[in-house]
Formats: C-alpha cells, structure tokens, sequence
C-alpha cells in the first residue's frame, strides 16, 4: 500500500474551516483515499473516502488533485468536538483491507 | 454511537490467566478486524476474517488466537500475555474485504497485563 504523510500537528480556530493536508505521492491508480479520526478513548471514526472525485458528505469534504499524489481533507465549520487524530490512509481496491494507519495529524480546534 | 458492540471496556488480568475478548456486529457485515494500539500510537492491524474464514494474520504471536463463530461475532482468545500486550484492542468491520468498503470500528477493549 502506498505511504502517506502528514503534518504532526495543526490549529484551527473554532467555526473557521480546517484543511488537513495529506501527500501520497507513490499512489497507485486503483487505490482509495480513506480519511479517519480517532478521539481520545474512542476508536477510530470513518469520515470520508475517494478515488478520484471530490468527495463530500455530512461530516466533510474530500479533495484530490488531479494528479492523485495529494489530498485535502476539509471540515468546514471546525467545533472543539473535532479535535482528534486525523488519519490519511491509502487502500488498493481488492486487496483485503489491510489497512496501514501513519501517526496521522493531530487537530486542535481552539476556541 | 458505534454500531460495532466490544465487550468488556476494560480488561485486568494476570500473566497466567485466559480471557477472551468479544466483538459483534448487526449490520450484514461479512469482514472483521482485530487491530491493536498502544498509547500514542496508531492502530496496527492483527488479524482479517472474510466470510468467517481467517485471511491476514499479520504474524501475531500465538497467545493471541482469534475465532469467528458466524458472520455477527468475533472473539479474540488471550492466553499467557505479557506486559507489553497492555493496550487498546480494537475490532472493526466492512461489508466486504475490498478497497471501497469502509472498515467501521468500536471502541475497543483496553487490556491491562500485570
């Protein structure tokens, strides 16, 4: 599976978007981008997933380049309810879900 | 709230004891995962069922035995654990093994080793 790397850590300031960034540069053009979170004591919470498309939902919004070496996730409102450890995993279709966790960046929304 | 049941939250047993750990799943769910995460690290994966049958071991240590008793529940056998086991241990499941199935994750047993 792909490497991914992100920033250890970020600050965004409550009700301003958070844009976590993710590079993934050795992406293969059958593997996913998956975005999760953990909260302290909590497992780990799907949030998105892409192959190619911007994605969006309830909770978030999914950009990848055109290129696909790099994505963007984007919370729009960030709330102190979303500090947490943001995950960028990459997944290859059809391979069983083994999924590789990096450390991932920690969020702190500060009011 | 998590659709993905671990029992029991928390875990103390000695180095001789056997305990197991359950997780169940009500949502169709033909894949299941035991991951475990130590303190400040990320998860990392132990072992995948498909349909009941054993896919990845990802040469877990054989104090730790996994069964798949249907396709709802997943039990995590421990037996002669060693301190370093201390951790969170987590169970999730997807639809299907496969790259556009989000895994979906309780939140774990934290298992305490004395």
């Amino acid at each position: 599976d792909a490497k991914t790397t992100q920033p250890t850590s970020m600050d965004c300031a409550e009700g301003r978007a958070a844009n976590l960034p993710c590079n993934h540069s050795t992406i293969s053009g059958n593997e996913y981008v998956y975005w999760y979170r953990q909260i302290h004591s909590q497992g780990p919470q799907y949030i998105i997933h892409g192959l190619k498309n911007n994605e969006t939902n309830e909770m978030a919004s999914l950009i990848i380049t055109e290129d696909r070496k790099s994505s963007t996730l984007i919370l729009p409102h960030a709330t102190l309810r979303d500090t947490a450890v943001y995950y960028c995993i990459v997944l290859r279709d059809n391979y069983g879900q083994n999924f590789v966790f990096g450390p991932g960046t920690r969020l702190s929304v500060l009011p | 709230d998590t659709e993905v049941t671990q029992t029991p939250k928390h875990l103390v047993m000695g180095m001789t004891n056997k305990k197991s750990l359950k997780c169940e799943q009500h949502m169709g769910h033909r894949a299941m995962y035991w991951y475990k995460q130590k303190a400040k690290k990320p998860p990392e994966l132990m072992f995948v069922y498909s349909y009941e049958k054993l896919s990845i071991n990802e040469s877990v240590p054989s104090r730790f035995s996994p069964e798949c008793p249907n396709s709802s529940l997943l039990n995590l056998h421990l037996h002669a654990l060693q301190p370093e086991d201390s951790a969170l241990y987590l169970c999730a499941s997807s639809q299907e093994t496969g790259g556009n199935q989000p895994q979906h994750f309780g939140d774990g047993t934290r298992l305490s080793i004395l």
